[in-house]
């Protein structure tokens, strides 16, 4: 069965000091890994498709890199209109993606 | 034109109502996703349809039945629902075996 962790659950930061979200995934036949922003009460957003180990996206402060077990979303220099909380993904051999409960990130000014 | 729209933003229902959740996508999309948040919960995928068909539905009661009368628009109808219905209802869409741009949401309160 396809399994997504994220880790931390929440994360505070000061603005400009930048740190990494974690996603550990297991699952049978990777279609791909997706990193999604979501602002409360709000659809999620999404920022990055992931497909292969290796593979790097960045946008603007974000970057999203894949190795075979898990992705990490760095954030640089965060602002505080970074905070959000940041969903993790993985589409398997099936329809449905398979999400991590999500990291809440707060920047504080 | 990455958007997803879906209207209403909020709605309140008695557990006697009939009320329908309507999505519209413009992307040329074939799949399309009908998805449940609960508050601090990541999305629960509810139904997909492929194509206009029906392909998933994932054991959902009977009070929530999709329609997908054309490729560019989907919806939810709701009857007798319950208290613990109301959540956030997330549209999706996606062409096949790529990622899923999500719409803003229905904020739904079932009184």
């Amino acid at each position: 069965e396809d399994q997504v962790t994220q880790s931390p659950e929440a994360l505070r930061l000061q603005e400009g000091e930048s740190s990494s979200l974690n996603c550990s995934y297991t699952v049978s036949g990777l279609r791909g890994l997706f990193w999604y922003r979501q602002d409360p009460g709000k659809g999620p957003e999404f920022l990055f498709t992931l497909y292969s180990a290796g593979e790097e996206k960045e946008k603007e402060r974000l970057k999203a890199t894949l190795t075979k077990k898990e992705s990490f979303l760095h954030i640089t220099a965060p602002k505080p209109e970074d905070s959000a909380t940041y969903l993790c993904a993985v589409l398997g051999t099936g329809y449905a993606l398979n999400f991590g409960k999500g990291t809440s990130l707060l920047v504080t000014p | 034109d990455t958007e997803v729209t879906q209207t209403p933003k909020h709605l309140v229902m008695g557990m006697t109502n009939k009320k329908s959740l309507k999505c519209e996508q413009h992307m040329g999309h074939r799949a399309m996703y009908w998805y449940k948040q609960k508050a601090k919960k990541p999305p629960e995928l509810m139904f997909v349809y492929s194509y206009e068909k029906l392909s998933i539905n994932e054991s959902v009661p009977s009070r929530f039945s999709p329609e997908c009368p054309n490729s560019s628009l989907l919806n939810l109808h709701l009857h007798a629902l319950q208290p613990e219905d109301s959540a956030l209802y997330l549209c999706a869409s996606s062409q096949t075996n790529n990622e899923q741009f999500f719409g803003p949401g229905t904020r739904l309160t079932v009184l």
